[in-house]
């Protein structure tokens, strides 16, 4: 069974970068595409990027300039890195399975994890 | 970016009723739409993909359609469970995902 589960700190700064990983089971990281999504409180859901496990990234044009993604194959993870953060980027974040991205009909998230708030405030 | 827009925003609906939910994409994106459900403190799940295909263990009661740029999720006898939040999701361009800004249906 495909499970995710997102880790990192429940509190950032504003300025500061938001840190978060996401630990896999029941699945290999270097299969298929990996995710990450947010949700601000109350609000609807943003597609913030994915990564593939050889590296190759694709990211939202409104978050391109301030995200990186990364991938552990020997710890069967990926992690997200924002910068610059202010209140706007106060979120529930979630890391999702996206089975590819080469065929259109395939870029959707089948596995979700739990969700992690993080509050961006000093 | 490819721009969806869910109609209503929320709707009130009664146990047994039949309820239509629709996207309407900024341009076409053939047939590839996806409709997710989300519940009070709880991850998205996939419901249906490519706009009509039943994702594995979904209720039989979940339908969706589409007609050119406008896509329907239809539930045609609501259960106590569906009582939720919808997003609708286009796969059409990669390079950039999007997500509708969601329906609440509630209990009438």
């Amino acid at each position: 069974q495909v499970q995710l589960q997102e880790s990192g700190p429940a509190l950032v700064k504003p300025s500061e970068t938001l840190s978060l990983t996401c630990a896999l089971s029941g699945d290999s990281v270097s299969r298929y595409y990996w995710s990450w999504i947010r949700q601000p409180p109350g609000k609807g859901l943003e597609w913030i990027g994915y990564i593939y496990y050889t590296g190759s990234t694709n990211y939202n044009p409104s978050l391109k300039s301030r995200v990186t993604m990364s991938v552990d194959t020997s710890k069967n993870q990926f992690s997200l890195r924002l910068s610059s953060v202010t209140a706007a980027d106060t979120a529930v974040y979630y890391c999702a399975r996206c089975p590819g991205v080469v065929s259109p009909g395939v870029a959707l998230f089948d596995y979700w994890g739990q969700g992690t708030l993080v509050t961006v405030s000093s | 970016d490819i721009q969806m827009t869910q109609s209503p925003s929320s709707l009130s609906a009664s146990v047994g009723d039949r309820v239509t939910i629709t996207c309407r994409a900024s341009q076409s994106i053939s047939n590839y739409l996806n409709w997710y459900q989300q519940k009070p403190g709880k991850a998205p799940k996939l419901l249906i993909y490519a706009a009509s295909s039943l994702q594995s263990g979904v209720p039989s009661r979940f339908s969706g359609s589409a007609s050119g740029t406008d896509f329907t999720l239809t539930i045609s006898s609501l259960q106590p469970e569906d009582f939720a939040t919808y997003y609708c999701q286009q796969s059409y361009s990669t390079l950039s995902i999007t997500f509708g800004q969601g329906t609440r249906l509630e209990i009438k």
